[in-house]
C-alpha cells in the first residue's frame, strides 16, 4: 500500500525567504504525486502534480517540486514566500487515474514579517 | 478548468437526525468521486470511493450504514450521515476527476463543516 510522509508538522519562514517542504512516499511503481494547499475552513487547491516526464514540475503561485525516484521524494519549493502563502500544505500519492489518493499529515506554514 | 461544487458549506443538526451533503462536478463528468473526512488540524482520511451506477467502496473502519453514498449520475454524488451524533462532527470534503481529457489532477469541493449538537 502507498504511504506519504511529511516530516515537518509546522514550518515558520520569513516573508521573502525561500521555502522547501519535504515529502517522502512509499510506492512500488511510478506514483502520481500531488501537492495541495488548504486555507482554514476551505477545500484543497492543487498546486502541482507529477505523472511522468520532466522531474522538475512547475505549479501555480510560483511553486515547483522535484521528483527524485532514488530518494522517494517530491519536495515542494518556492524561492520567495509571500504572506498569502501561509496555509496547510498536503502531499499526496496515487496509483493512477481515478485511483484514490493517500495524503500526508500536512505541513502548516507560518509566514512572519 | 474542472470545478466541483459542494453543498452545504456548513450545517448544524440535532443528534439523531440525518444530513445530506451534495458533491457536483459542474463542467465535467465523473464516474468516480471520493469522500474524505478531516478532523481539526489533521490530514484527510478517505472514507469511500463513489462509483456512478454501483455501490460505493468503503475504507476499512468506515460504517457504510452510517455514511450512505449515492452516485446517481455522472455529475452528482451524495453523502448522507444517518442518525448523526456529536462524534460525527467533522469537515467532509469530496473530490472528483474528469472521465476524459487531460488528467488535471483531482479537484476538491470547498468542504462541508458538520456540527452535531
Amino acid at each position: 500500500a502507498q504511504s506519504v510522509t511529511q516530516p515537518d508538522i509546522h514550518i515558520t519562514v520569513s516573508e521573502g525567504a525561500s521555502l522547501e517542504l519535504r515529502c517522502n512516499y512509499s510506492y512500488g511503481a511510478t506514483p502520481y504525486l500531488f501537492w495541495y494547499v488548504q486555507s482554514p475552513g476551505q477545500g484543497l487547491q492543487l498546486l502541482l502534480k507529477y505523472f511522468s516526464g520532466d522531474t522538475l514540475v512547475q505549479g501555480i503561485k510560483g511553486f515547483e517540486a522535484e521528483f527524485k525516484r532514488s530518494q522517494s521524494s517530491f519536495n515542494l519549493r518556492k524561492p520567495s514566500v509571500h504572506w498569502s502563502d501561509a496555509a496547510e500544505y498536503f502531499c499526496a500519492v496515487g496509483r493512477g487515474r481515478n485511483e484514490k489518493l493517500t495524503f500526508g499529515t500536512g505541513t502548516r506554514l507560518t509566514i512572519i514579517p | 478548468g474542472a470545478v466541483v461544487s459542494q453543498h452545504p458549506s456548513r450545517v448544524i443538526c440535532k443528534s439523531g437526525t440525518s444530513v445530506k451533503i451534495e458533491c457536483r462536478s459542474l463542467d465535467f463528468q465523473a464516474t468516480t468521486m471520493f469522500w474524505y473526512r478531516q478532523f481539526p488540524k489533521q490530514s484527510l482520511m478517505l472514507m469511500a470511493t463513489s462509483n456512478e451506477g454501483s455501490k460505493a467502496t468503503y475504507e476499512q473502519g468506515v460504517e457504510k450504514d452510517k455514511f450512505l453514498i449515492n452516485h446517481a449520475s455522472l455529475t452528482l454524488s451524495t453523502l448522507t450521515v444517518t442518525s448523526a451524533h456529536p462524534e460525527d462532527s467533522s469537515f467532509y470534503i469530496c473530490s472528483a476527476i474528469p472521465d476524459r481529457g487531460r488528467h488535471y489532477g483531482y479537484t476538491f469541493g470547498s468542504g462541508t463543516r458538520l456540527t452535531v449538537v
